[in-house]
């Protein structure tokens, strides 16, 4: 059972460049989460989905977009990479948005913005 | 503004005693509360969570307290084992916007054999 899955686990970017980071589920879960960690912060809430084709901005959504065309698949794409965007990118998906359903988290992705 | 805070980034206690992780919220409107363990190159995983309508919820090793006056909540593992080893983040969500959970900074736990 993969559960949770993130697509790349590492990448390297120069300013400017733009790249997709991909989550995909398997748990038929129907919201999804983007968060980014930095150190000595907790994870911060990007954007996030309730459903296929909705998208919603979270705490700090400035510089990525987001789309769920697919139930399975969240997409966070970033633009215009900037070094302030060098971060751990978690992705995570709970079966609804209610409180006691936990959110289940991937790997995350390690991005480097030179 | 961050309205969860864990203000130890580390703590460490011998194998088979108690550990005691604190978390401190400004937001009054949080209601729920959870426990997040993460291992490194690994997401966070769920560990326990309490309703505000709650002050202390226990599942085996591990028992959460809530103090709604103090805005202080704590995560108790007794007895510690080395397998808890691991940075624990404490997470609040208010049922007005259950979506947006907010995060501490997490506690590096480790515990010695």
């Amino acid at each position: 059972n993969a559960g949770v899955t993130q697509t790349p686990k590492f990448r390297v970017l120069k300013t400017g460049q733009s790249m997709t980071l991909l989550c995909a589920q398997d748990m038929n879960h129907e919201y999804m989460y983007w968060y980014r960690q930095d150190p000595g912060m907790g994870l911060r809430l990007i954007h996030y989905s309730v459903g296929e084709g909705t998208t919603a901005k979270g705490e700090v959504p400035d510089g990525y977009n987001v789309s769920r065309l697919k139930k399975q698949n969240f997409l966070l794409g970033l633009e215009s990479a900037a070094p302030s965007q060098t971060s751990v990118y978690f992705c995570a998906s709970s079966y609804t948005g209610a409180e006691d359903q936990p959110q289940h988290f991937g790997d995350g992705t390690r991005l480097s913005i030179l | 503004d961050q309205q969860v805070k864990q203000n130890s980034p580390s703590l460490s206690v011998q194998e088979g005693r108690i550990s005691i992780l604190n978390c401190d919220y400004t937001n009054s409107m949080f209601d729920y509360f959870l426990w997040y363990k993460k291992y490194p190159a690994e997401g966070p995983t769920f560990l326990i969570s309490i309703s505000s309508i709650k002050d202390k919820n226990e599942d085996g090793r591990f028992t959460v307290f809530l103090n709604k006056s103090a805005k202080h909540l704590s995560l108790h593992i007794v007895p510690s084992q080395p397998g808890d080893s691991a940075v624990y983040f404490c997470a609040a969500s208010s049922s007005s916007n259950n979506n947006d959970m907010r995060f501490g900074a997490g506690t590096r736990l480790t515990v010695k054999p």
